[in-house]
């Protein structure tokens, strides 16, 4: 079936430092992705969606400088965490849409120390 | 109008027994309706979805029942396993790739030996 690849798995970063996380579509194009944002035992919490080619649309409260989105190709979209704080610690799962499915990626485990 | 309320919280069954997961929505626009099961540390993964036109669909042991007029839909789980324990989520969305997905809270199962 469909696969969508997130990459890093996991990732220990200092606070004040950026990380990039990137999700591609392994065999379909997704013109639209979305990154998603889990805290334990919780749903998931839509974050933005990204648009190939475009800005990304952020949910209210997202800081959009904070947490960078970018949508170069129809399938690779990348999440640039930036000056991470130990609150920026989460989950973080990114999403692709083929024509008849909804694919996750495996996630992104994000540590600021 | 966006809500999909899902039921129970957590679950528990022994070996062989039928989990049923419970899932309710508002917003008659959606006709996308899948299931995901959510392993610790790892991204949700597509179980089994149904779209509106259908009222059963049978994957393996997964089982999705769906009642339009009712604005509801289940999971079960024929036969369970140890290896089914896992976090359980119902979504909805409109069917096209730029639809958001609306999420359930979310179901623990703990399937005992």
């Amino acid at each position: 079936g469909a696969v969508v690849s997130q990459h890093p798995s996991w990732v220990i970063c200092k606070s004040g430092t950026s990380v990039k996380i990137e999700c591609r579509s392994l065999d379909f194009q997704a013109t639209t992705m979305f990154w998603y944002r889990q805290f334990p035992k919780q749903s998931l919490m839509l974050m933005a969606t990204s648009n190939e080619g475009s800005k990304a649309t952020y949910e209210q409260g997202v800081e959009k400088d904070k947490f960078l989105i970018n949508h170069a190709s129809l399938t690779l979209s990348t999440l640039t965490v930036t000056s991470a704080h130990p609150e920026d610690s989460s989950f973080y799962i990114c999403s692709a849409r083929s024509d008849t499915e909804a694919f996750f990626g495996q996630g992104t485990r994000l540590t600021v120390v | 109008q966006q809500q999909v309320k899902q039921s129970p919280q957590s679950l528990i069954v022994q070996k062989g027994g039928i989990p049923i997961i419970n899932c309710a929505y508002e917003n008659t626009a959606f006709d996308y309706f899948p299931w995901y099961q959510q392993f610790p540390g790892k991204g949700p993964a597509l179980l089994i979805a149904i779209r509106p036109d259908v009222s059963e669909k049978k994957e393996g042991r997964f089982t999705i029942s769906f009642n339009k007029s009712a604005k509801q839909f289940s999971l079960h789980i024929m036969d369970s396993q140890p290896g089914d324990s896992a976090t359980y989520f119902c979504a909805a969305s409109m069917v096209n790739r730029g639809s958001r997905l609306t999420f359930g809270e979310g179901t623990q199962l703990t399937v005992n030996p």
